[in-house]
């Protein structure tokens, strides 16, 4: 079936340091590829999406690049701020949504 | 609108008892799913619909489960015959319809932490 799997954290960095979370799948299908994002308190939103191969979904800074040959989808930022600190959720749709077990992200000043 | 709500936010049972969830999705999504989330891991999809059609289920989801979403608005999540193993957030999330097999973005609520005893 299919399924996420992605960097464990946490990761800690200090402020304007490069940020990469590694997401990797395993799918039958073509399935559309999402990053979510958890701040403290409050619920699941949207971070980028990419429904296909060489799509690149960008959002905040980050950015992520659907790659088939490797079947990745890897979270990164230039430069993370204190305010990125959350936990972040690499997930799956292909007729139902699979999420990876999510990293928490702290940056410090 | 403001988003997807749930209700209720928090629910303390004891082991055996039954439990009903809502859930009130964004008004113009016809798209509704439920997922179960445990600490340290990520939502683990349980069903969807789409209208009043329920469209796929987790095999993981025991008998003890039922959703509804009778008028294609509001849906109702049950657990019969509680048990510990059961307590986790339970998490709802509405959408527009997929197109073309591309999914969508989901808006989800802040979901009903369940403790079971």
């Amino acid at each position: 079936g299919n399924s996420v799997t992605q960097m464990e954290g946490p990761v800690t960095l200090s402020e304007e340091a490069f940020l990469t979370i590694n997401c990797t799948y395993t799918a039958t299908g073509y399935p559309s590829l999402f990053w979510y994002v958890q701040y403290p308190g409050e619920g699941l939103q949207l971070l980028l999406k990419a429904t296909k191969a060489d799509d690149k979904g960008s959002n905040k800074g980050f950015e992520a690049t659907y790659r088939k040959e490797t079947t990745s989808f890897h979270l990164e930022k230039g430069s993370v701020q204190v305010s990125d600190s959350a936990v972040y959720f690499c997930a799956l749709w292909d007729n139902d949504m699979r999420f990876g077990a999510g990293t928490r992200l702290t940056v410090k000043p | 609108d403001t988003g997807v709500s749930q209700d209720p936010r928090h629910k303390i049972t004891k082991r055996g008892q039954n439990v009903t969830f809502r859930c009130d999705p964004i008004s113009e999504h016809n798209r509704l799913y439920w997922y179960r989330q445990t600490l340290g891991q990520g939502p683990e999809f349980l069903t969807y619909f789409q209208n009043e059609a329920q469209l796929e289920k987790s095999r993981l989801l025991s008998d003890r489960f039922s959703a509804e979403r009778p008028k294609g608005s509001f849906s109702t999540l049950e657990i019969q015959r509680t048990e510990q193993g059961d307590s986790a957030m339970y998490l709802c999330a509405s959408s527009l319809p997929e197109l073309a097999g591309v999914g969508n973005e989901q808006f989800f609520g802040p979901g009903t932490r369940l403790t079971v005893l």
